[in-house]
């Protein structure tokens, strides 16, 4: 299957620190998702982005689909910001209607004062 | 407009019990997912239903789960009986036309399974 590889795994940042975070992926996908895992659990989606540039606020990510990446980017951080980040693909090669996301192993972000 | 919606939030079991959760999708969505997520690891997909037909099941460990989605919107997933390994936080994640592309998944609160 598919394979997921996210960085750094871990990330220490001061308040108001930009940063930067990586997903690369094994094959050509139709479906990118990025989520921020809250301390509570609740996954919630940051971006819809199979390929292509957005923007929503401090948080921006773009998808080169053909060199098989996406980058997050996070600009003057916040403490609430803090959390885990997974980046979450479907492949093109997956058939008959299923839609699964295989997930990265996160990138866990910590935000201090 | 209203999330995905899931019940209880956390559940503590002894092994060899039975357990079930409920999730009610976004309105609308036609396709419904339930994710096991261990701690530290990603989700990972256990069924897709798209309406009340079962789209992808791969990943479901039948011996001793089961989920159903009767009418194309609830769903419930069932575990009989439960093992230590069952441990994990259980998510249901819907899709479709509203609220964003039809393939952007989005997920609900979850249960914490604890088994004893």
């Amino acid at each position: 299957g598919i394979q997921v590889e996210q960085s750094p795994p871990d990330l220490i940042l001061q308040e108001g620190a930009n940063s930067t975070l990586r997903c690369n992926f094994s094959d050509s996908v139709n479906n990118l998702q990025w989520f921020h895992q809250n301390p509570w659990g609740q996954l919630i989606n940051l971006f819809y982005i199979p390929s292509g540039t957005k923007q929503n606020g401090r948080l921006s990510a773009t998808t080169v689909a053909t060199e098989r990446y996406s980058l997050l980017y996070i600009s003057s951080s916040q403490t609430t910001d803090s959390g885990v980040y997974f980046c979450a693909v479907k492949p093109w090669s997956l058939t008959g209607g299923g839609n699964k996301l295989t997930f990265g192993t996160g990138t866990q972000l910590k935000v201090e004062l | 407009e209203a999330g995905v919606a899931q019940s209880p939030r956390y559940k503590i079991i002894e092994k060899r019990q039975s357990v079930a959760f409920w999730c009610n999708p976004i309105s609308g969505h036609a396709t419904l997912y339930w994710y096991q997520q261990i701690l530290g690891q990603g989700p990972k997909l256990l069924i897709q239903f798209q309406n009340n037909g079962v789209v992808d099941d791969s990943q479901l460990p039948k011996d001793r789960f089961s989920a159903e989605r009767l009418k194309g919107v609830d769903s419930t997933l069932k575990i009989q009986p439960a093992k230590l390994e069952d441990s994990a936080v259980y998510l249901c994640a819907s899709s479709g036309l509203r609220g964003g592309s039809y393939n952007e998944q989005f997920f609900g609160p979850g249960t914490r399974l604890t088994v004893l």
